[in-house]
């Protein structure tokens, strides 16, 4: 099946600073997503993102579907940006998004 | 009121009870997801619903049963657990099978003694 990894499994980071988490993902993929757990678990939607750029305030994202990457970047990180990152791309049947094993931001102030 | 949401939030039993977690979506979505996420681990996917029709079982023990009574509602009934299935179990939602932004709701983290 597809294989899903992401980059750093975690990351530290003084409040201000800007970050780039990555996600490579094994064959092509039309359906590709970026989300951000909070400290309770919930998961939140933060990029619908099968390939080009998308920004959301101080949160961008690129998938170039040809190379088999996407990258998530949070610039000016905030103590609120902490949590766990998640990439998902569907799976090879087509029915579901599977996830990497995420990046864990921790931001000071 | 948020788009999925899913009750209890917080779940203990024993190894010989019988319980069931809810999930509901608001957001006139025709699929459904069950995933499991346990300690330090990715989240699986367990179970998918398209219109009340499960299409996939990822290899789910079947002390998992799922239900899906009409494309709003989503249960997962439990019974005979292990404490190994102790998690954070997350419904899901999108507009069609794979297709769309997927929704997710609270989670129900469930501990089993």
């Amino acid at each position: 099946g597809i294989q899903v990894e992401q980059s750093p499994p975690d990351l530290i980071l003084q409040e201000g600073a800007n970050s780039t988490l990555r996600c490579n993902f094994s064959d092509s993929v039309n359906n590709l997503q970026w989300f951000h757990q909070n400290p309770w678990g919930q998961l939140i939607n933060l990029f619908y993102i099968p390939s080009g750029t998308k920004q959301n305030g101080r949160l961008s994202a690129t998938t170039v579907a040809t190379e088999r990457y996407s990258l998530l970047y949070i610039s000016s990180s905030q103590t609120t940006d902490s949590g766990v990152y998640f990439c998902a791309v569907l799976n090879q049947a087509g029915t579901a998004l599977i996830f990497g094993k995420g990046t864990t931001l921790s931001v000071s102030s | 009121e948020t788009g999925v949401t899913q009750t209890p939030r917080h779940l203990v039993m024993g190894m010989t009870n019988k319980k069931s977690l809810k999930c509901e979506q608001h957001l006139g979505h025709n699929a459904m997801y069950w995933y499991k996420q346990s300690a330090k681990k990715p989240l699986e996917l367990m179970f998918v619903y398209s219109l009340e029709e499960r299409v996939e079982n990822n290899s789910v023990p079947s002390r998992f049963s799922p239900e899906c009574p009409n494309s709003s509602h989503l249960f997962l009934h439990l019974h005979t657990l292990q404490p190994e299935d102790s998690a954070l179990y997350l419904c899901a939602s999108s507009q069609d099978v794979g297709t769309g932004e997927l929704f997710f709701g609270e989670g129900s983290r469930l501990t089993v003694l």
